[in-house]
């Protein structure tokens, strides 16, 4: 199936490092979306963007939209140990005949205190 | 807490055997969507209900199929287990199908882990 390509595929930091990741795609979307996943559990939404070149923050974490409507980039900044996670970018066309959201391939970020 | 449940959290099955797996919606949200996720892989679309009907269905063969009640939860079924139908199965609500911004965020439950052996 469909798969956004996401990278880094993983990241082993130093608490209190910042980190980039980003997301991009062959296709146009009017939606970008981050979740993040811990084990065991299902995606948790992070930031949703909804116009290309929005720039959006939900604390420590910093996304955007892309101005060709192809990518999308996730900051953290100040990484604790509780950010450890696999983080998915989604992109989704809303208003289309079927919501479906497109997802990444994730990137995995481990965080060492 | 995205108020989305799903039932049972673990299950094994055999080949050729058939699963149900259940998922309870949001109060407020009328849309469910399915997704499929492998050992690491993102989730992969399967379908999703509108108002008791399909309304979208990803790459998947019809041996998947699904159910969405009067009270907006859902059934996905599988027949014909295969190995490969190994995987997490996630089901996520949202409102209804408009162009309203915030209707359109899909909040996921905490998934069914299928064995198939």
């Amino acid at each position: 199936g469909q798969q956004l390509n996401q990278s880094p595929q993983s990241m082993f930091i130093q608490e209190g490092e910042d980190v980039s990741m980003n997301c991009t795609s062959s296709s146009i979307f009017n939606t970008w979306l981050w979740y993040k996943q811990d084990p065991g559990e299902g995606p948790v939404l992070l930031i949703a963007l909804y116009k290309a070149g929005e720039l959006t923050s939900n604390g420590r974490l910093t996304a955007q939209f892309g101005i060709t409507r192809k990518d999308s980039f996730l900051n953290i900044s100040a990484s604790i140990p509780s950010d450890v996670g696999i983080y998915f970018c989604a992109g989704l066309n809303y208003g289309g005949a079927t919501n479906k959201l497109i997802f990444g391939t994730g990137t995995l970020l481990a965080v060492q205190p | 807490e995205t108020g989305v449940t799903q039932s049972p959290t673990h299950l094994i099955k055999t080949r050729g055997q058939q699963v149900t797996l259940r998922c309870s919606s949001q109060s407020g949200h009328n849309t469910v969507s399915w997704y499929q996720q492998a050992l690491g892989q993102g989730p992969q679309f399967i379908f999703q209900y509108y108002r008791e009907e399909e309304n979208g269905r990803g790459n998947f063969p019809p041996r998947f199929s699904g159910l969405q009640f009067p009270n907006y939860s859902s059934e996905l079924n599988v027949n014909a287990l295969e190995l490969d139908d190994s995987a997490l199965y996630l089901c996520a609500t949202s409102g209804q199908i408009t162009s309203t911004l915030a209707s359109d965020t899909q909040y996921f439950g905490p998934g069914t882990r299928l064995t198939v052996l």
